[in-house]
């Protein structure tokens, strides 16, 4: 089955304890992004990816990094989290190098930092 | 970048009524606006996408309608029915050197039985 798998669905964690989201596709999309989503505040882009080793800041990227090592994942890092970075976060994938496609989302990862 | 505005933030309609949610875009460079649904819980997916080289899209009760002059296109959604229940986002290519897409801040579309 075509899906964009992301790891852990939950996670509660504490300020500054080093925390890694993955993500995964198995389409062999190009393109991979991270959103994270707040209440009205929609989704804003914080990394994405247009191919291996090649990756850029979307509109929200301080406190995050990430890193595309393999065309099929795409982890999100926070290398000290805190209470602001509490979130629900997406992984996204598209077809194309663009991304300005059809784009398929993960299932979500909600994240809270104490 | 882009900009995108999305209107209203939250809609209630009766059940069999007609539901439409504007978005506005700031650059004119863009040609790809898709729509996704997100219900309670899930992840957004797309339900309907337009490009700049049509006005209107249709798939059964849904459709799309893009006003490239005006820089706004709009989702029409008719005889609405409560699985229609869910937050809706617009979206247009990011542009101005980011790439992907630049979401509106989403519309709670409520039906009323």
């Amino acid at each position: 089955e075509a899906q964009v798998t992301q790891n852990p669905r939950y996670l509660i964690t504490v300020t500054g304890k080093k925390l890694t989201v993955t993500c995964s596709q198995n389409m062999n999309h190009e393109y991979m992004s991270w959103y994270r989503q707040d209440p009205g505040l929609g989704l804003r882009q914080i990394y994405y990816s247009m191919n291996v080793e090649v990756t850029d800041k979307g509109d929200v990227p301080e406190g995050y990094k990430v890193s595309r090592k393999e065309k099929r994942n795409f982890p999100l890092i926070l290398e000290s989290p805190s209470p602001n970075q509490t979130s629900l976060y997406f992984c996204a994938s598209s077809f194309r190098v663009t991304g300005a496609e059809t784009q398929y989302f993960g299932p979500g990862t909600r994240l809270l930092v104490l | 970048g882009e900009n995108v505005e999305q209107h209203p933030s939250t809609l209630s309609v009766q059940e069999g009524d007609s539901a439409v949610i504007k978005c506005t875009y700031s650059d004119s460079a863009s040609n790809y606006f898709p729509w996704y649904k997100q219900e309670l819980g899930k992840r957004p997916q797309l339900i309907i996408d337009i490009r700049s080289n049509v006005g209107e899209k249709k798939d059964q009760r849904i459709a799309v309608t893009l006003n490239k002059t005006a820089k706004h296109f709009s989702l029409h959604i008719t005889e609405t029915q409560p699985e229609d229940s869910a937050v809706y986002f617009c979206a247009a290519p990011s542009g101005g050197g980011a790439d992907g897409l630049t979401f509106g801040k989403g519309t709670h579309l409520i039906i009323q039985p």
